[in-house]
């Protein structure tokens, strides 16, 4: 079944040391999304892409930076995580193209800072 | 602006029960999309359904059902004969066609509790 993937599915890092999530599809989607989520919250975009070109969302921190070396990957790397990056991080995709597409999610990844 | 409301924080109800979603949107285009997500305990973000600013049907697939109404800028959801496994956080969001961030506005969910 075409799908988004997730590693790992639980991180735990210590404060400051740098942390690398990771997301791959098999769905061929031209757009991938990394997203923020917190208890109780909606998800918030960090960024995408479009195919290669990075679309990072203004109220972004520095800290957070993201790679996509081939259209099936793309990571998620945290330089120096704080208490409060802990998170259910969310990996999307979509088709691109005109209009609007649905997202599909990968199953996450749930950070611990300690 | 773009605005998306959930104000059902929280609902409970016993299961075999309807259940309805409301979501209300601001948006000052005339294209848009409309989409609503399921976020079980699990935690990953299931897509229910899509639906664009002109196209009003309302749409049923299976207990499931969906009410547009630009009138009164509301998508609702509603669940018929509702089940435990229908116990999630629903997520309603709003894109408009121009932006071309990609960028989906959230509503704050709602809780639906299915209780046997």
């Amino acid at each position: 079944d075409a799908m988004v993937i997730q590693n790992p599915r639980y991180q735990v890092t210590q404060f400051g040391k740098p942390v690398t999530l990771s997301c791959s599809q098999t769905l061929n989607h031209n757009v991938m999304y990394w997203y923020q989520q917190k208890s109780s919250q909606a998800p918030k975009l960090l960024f995408h892409y479009y195919d290669k070109d990075f679309n990072n969302e203004a109220d972004t921190p520095d800290n957070f930076q993201s790679r996509r070396p081939n259209t099936s990957f793309c990571f998620l790397d945290i330089r120096s995580p704080g208490l409060g990056d802990a998170a259910m991080y969310l990996c999307a995709t979509s088709r691109g193209g005109t209009g609007v597409y649905e997202q599909y999610f990968g199953p996450g990844t749930r950070l611990t800072v300690t | 602006a773009q605005k998306v409301t959930q104000a059902q924080t929280e609902i409970s109800v016993v299961e075999k029960e309807d259940v309805t979603l409301d979501c209300v949107y601001e948006t000052r285009d005339t294209t848009y999309y409309l989409f609503w997500y399921k976020q079980p305990p699990s935690g990953e973000l299931v897509f229910l359904i899509r639906r664009n600013s002109f196209d009003e049907q309302n749409e049923i697939s299976g207990r499931y059902s969906w009410n547009f109404q630009k009138s009164t800028s509301s998508f609702n959801f509603t669940i018929t004969a509702s089940q435990v496994v229908d116990s999630a956080v629903y997520f309603c969001a709003l894109s408009e066609a121009g932006d071309s961030n990609y960028q989906l506005i959230w509503g704050a969910g709602t809780k639906l509790i299915i209780k046997p």
